[in-house]
């Protein structure tokens, strides 16, 4: 079972460049969710989807957007990458209305922004 | 809103060895879960343990164990008998239980463990 896919895992832009991370998870799982992780800070919550169809902010959205193109996929997009942006994004999700159930994650993408 | 606190940036311990990280965390929830996940060199996220704060009974799996006091809103991880796989980064991380199942966890800023021979 391959779980949670993130694509790519490492990736490299200058300033003001695009691009979307992609996930995808075989699990039939309803909640996605898309984490920062930067030294010192933890992990911090960018946006989620609860099910299909929804997506909502986290702590730390501006500079992104995403899609839940499917219940299977949970795209992030950095429209104009800024140097803050520079860090390890990941991909996760769980099983809606089973609250017990654990995150699953994805193995990471380190972005690079110069 | 919750906050995790992790005091210990970096700890080291020596091989078979016991070992005990720290987390505090601020909530005026009454109901709630609280998680340990390990983040090896690969950088996975990898599921520790988990206690749920109205269980007054300590979480334990295998070699890991929680010392959870929940007035004193500590949530500490012990880690009998460690061994060199045991090294990573150990992030502490707060969930408030939502009906629609929806999974918002609080992470604290993570202590790195490093066992030695």
């Amino acid at each position: 079972n391959a779980g949670v896919t993130q694509t790519p895992k490492f990736q490299v832009l200058k300033t003001g460049q695009s691009m979307t991370l992609q996930c995808a998870q075989d699990m039939n799982h309803n909640s996605m969710y898309w984490y920062r992780q930067d030294p010192g800070m933890g992990l911090r919550l960018i946006y989620y989807s609860a099910s299909e169809g929804t997506t909502d902010k986290g702590e730390v959205p501006n500079g992104y957007n995403v899609s839940r193109l499917n219940k299977r996929e949970f795209s992030l997009r950095l429209e104009s990458a800024a140097p803050s942006q520079t860090s390890v994004y990941f991909c996760a999700s769980s099983e809606a209305g089973t609250i017990r159930e654990k995150l699953f994650f994805g193995s990471g993408t380190q972005l690079s922004v110069l | 809103a919750q906050t995790v606190t992790q005091s210990q940036p970096e700890m080291s311990v020596q091989e078979a060895e016991t070992v005990t990280l720290s987390c505090t965390y601020d909530t005026s929830e009454s109901n709630y879960y609280l998680f340990w996940y390990k983040q090896p060199p690969s950088r996975q996220m990898i599921l520790v343990i988990r206690q749920e704060a109205y269980k007054q009974q300590n979480a334990t799996e295998n070699r890991f164990s929680v010392n959870f006091q929940k007035a004193a809103k500590s949530f500490s991880l012990k880690i009998s008998d460690s061994q060199l796989g045991d090294t990573a980064m150990y992030f502490c991380a707060f969930m408030k239980p939502l009906n629609t199942g929806f999974q918002k966890l609080v992470f604290g800023t993570g202590t790195r463990l490093l066992v030695s021979p």
